[in-house]
């Protein structure tokens, strides 16, 4: 499985957007970037994924990088609800089913 | 649309006691996972169920934990008997069908407390 790295906090003014790093040097060419979050209390949540091309919906875009090897989460405009711990996963080729969650990076929107 | 309903959402129960957490998935989708969430080993895969059919235990810690899928609209994962260290939020998510979309829709979780 290839393994992702991401900053373990980070803060946002709200109203300014988010820009979540995350490396995913080992990806393969079939894989996956899964973005998640979690606000607290409740169960995880899907954002958006995408495989080469950028990818946007009414929640985020996501940015990879044409090396695939690392990816930006952008939230555009974030507010206090975005307050939340988000993973970014790679998605084993083989096994469809099996989405890794990490450690993620816990962001905290400020007013 | 109602979404992935677990239950309970709270328990708290004595080491040594039978412990069963209840999902009902979304309707219309064919898969079902069972998640453990601790602060010491973040979000784990217990438990896939494909079609009402388990698919993939390897996540489940050992004998005490089982894990049932009677029909497409209702899953238990039991826990007999309880120890202190199956404390955790236990969440529920299902997925309408196989593919590449990956998303996987989550339940609030049940945060189960073992004295």
């Amino acid at each position: 499985d290839a393994k992702t790295t991401q900053p373990t906090s980070m803060d946002c003014a709200e109203g300014r957007a988010a820009n979540l790093p995350c490396n995913h040097s080992t990806i393969s060419g079939n894989e996956y970037v899964y973005w998640y979050r979690q606000i607290h209390s409740q169960g995880p949540q899907y954002i958006i994924h995408g495989l080469k091309n950028n990818e946007t919906n009414e929640m985020a875009s996501l940015i990879i990088t044409e090396d695939r090897k690392s990816s930006t989460l952008i939230l555009p405009h974030a507010t206090l609800r975005d307050t939340a711990v988000y993973y970014c996963i790679v998605r084993v080729a083989n096994n469809d089913y099996k989405l890794s969650f990490g450690a993620g990076t816990t962001v905290t929107v400020r007013a | 649309d109602a979404g992935v309903i677990q239950s309970p959402r709270h328990e708290v129960t004595e080491m040594g006691q039978e412990v069963t957490l209840r999902c009902k998935p979304i309707s219309g989708h064919n898969s079902l996972f069972w998640y453990r969430q601790t602060m010491m080993r973040g979000l784990e895969l217990l438990i896939y169920f494909n079609n009402n059919v388990p698919i993939d235990d390897s996540g489940m810690p050992e004998d005490r934990f089982s894990a049932k899928m009677p029909n497409a609209s209702f899953s238990t994962l039991k826990i007999q008997p309880s120890e202190p260290r199956d404390s955790a939020v236990y969440f529920c998510a299902s997925r309408p069908g196989q593919g590449n979309t990956g998303e996987l829709f989550f339940g609030e979780g049940s945060r189960l407390t073992v004295l």
